[in-house]
């Protein structure tokens, strides 16, 4: 099955800084990519995604790159906030025939912004 | 607001107890999606259903079963606790139409704790 793995597990950055997150991903087949970000107590939410037909995309200040070859992705955060602490995580999917999808998360990453 | 709702909020119980956690995905949407995240652990995939039927399995334990019903409503079951299922659980769900990937909405979870 997919088995995602993400690093670092903590990043502690500037504000202004950029922070940077990887993940590889072990499924060739896998075709769906979204981030989410998860403040302390409550629910994920998809911050960006991207398709396997892609390979970059941009929301402002956030972007994320995909390498289909190497099986890798990674999201981007330029002129960070500290509004922005909180725990990233990656994931991937492979959608199949009949509704079938597996999204398969990461450990995520718990970036830091220090004023 | 993600329009996923989730009860109840938070569930005390002992050990060898049974409960029941209740999803009401999105207007619209057809696939639910459980996941367990552990304190200091990712979000672990559970289950899928889509539209009334299961779809994909993640690791769910054999004392754990979910359904979804035919107004779209799912509800994952939990026997036999140990004290290892404290969690929190997230429900959530998708559109998840023809062969497109869309993006998890989810729900704020129910935090489990088992004594």
């Amino acid at each position: 099955g997919e088995n995602v793995e993400q690093h670092p597990s903590t990043l502690s950055v500037q504000e202004g800084d950029s922070a940077v997150i990887k993940c590889t991903y072990s499924d060739s087949a896998s075709n769906y990519f979204p981030w989410y970000k998860q403040e302390l107590g409550k629910r994920p939410q998809l911050i960006i995604d991207i398709r396997s037909n892609v390979g970059e995309k941009k929301d402002q200040r956030i972007a994320v790159t995909l390498n289909k070859t190497a099986k890798h992705f990674s999201l981007h955060i330029t002129e960070t906030q500290p509004e922005d602490s909180a725990v990233y995580f990656c994931a991937a999917s492979l959608r199949r025939q009949g509704g079938s999808e597996k999204l398969v998360f990461g450990k995520g990453t718990k970036l830091t912004v220090n004023p | 607001d993600s329009g996923v709702t989730q009860t109840p909020k938070h569930l005390i119980t002992a050990t060898g107890q049974r409960v029941t956690l209740r999803c009401s995905p999105r207007s619209g949407d057809l696939s639910v999606y459980w996941y367990q995240q552990s304190l200091d652990q990712g979000l672990q995939f559970l289950i899928q259903y889509y539209n009334g039927e299961e779809r994909a399995k993640g690791n769910i334990l054999e004392r754990f079963s979910a359904q979804q019903f035919p107004d779209l409503h799912s509800e994952l079951n939990l026997s036999s606790l140990e004290l290892g299922d404290s969690a929190l659980y997230f429900c959530a769900s998708s559109v998840n139409r023809d062969n497109y990937n869309s993006p998890l909405h989810f729900g704020n979870g129910t935090r489990l704790t088992v004594t």
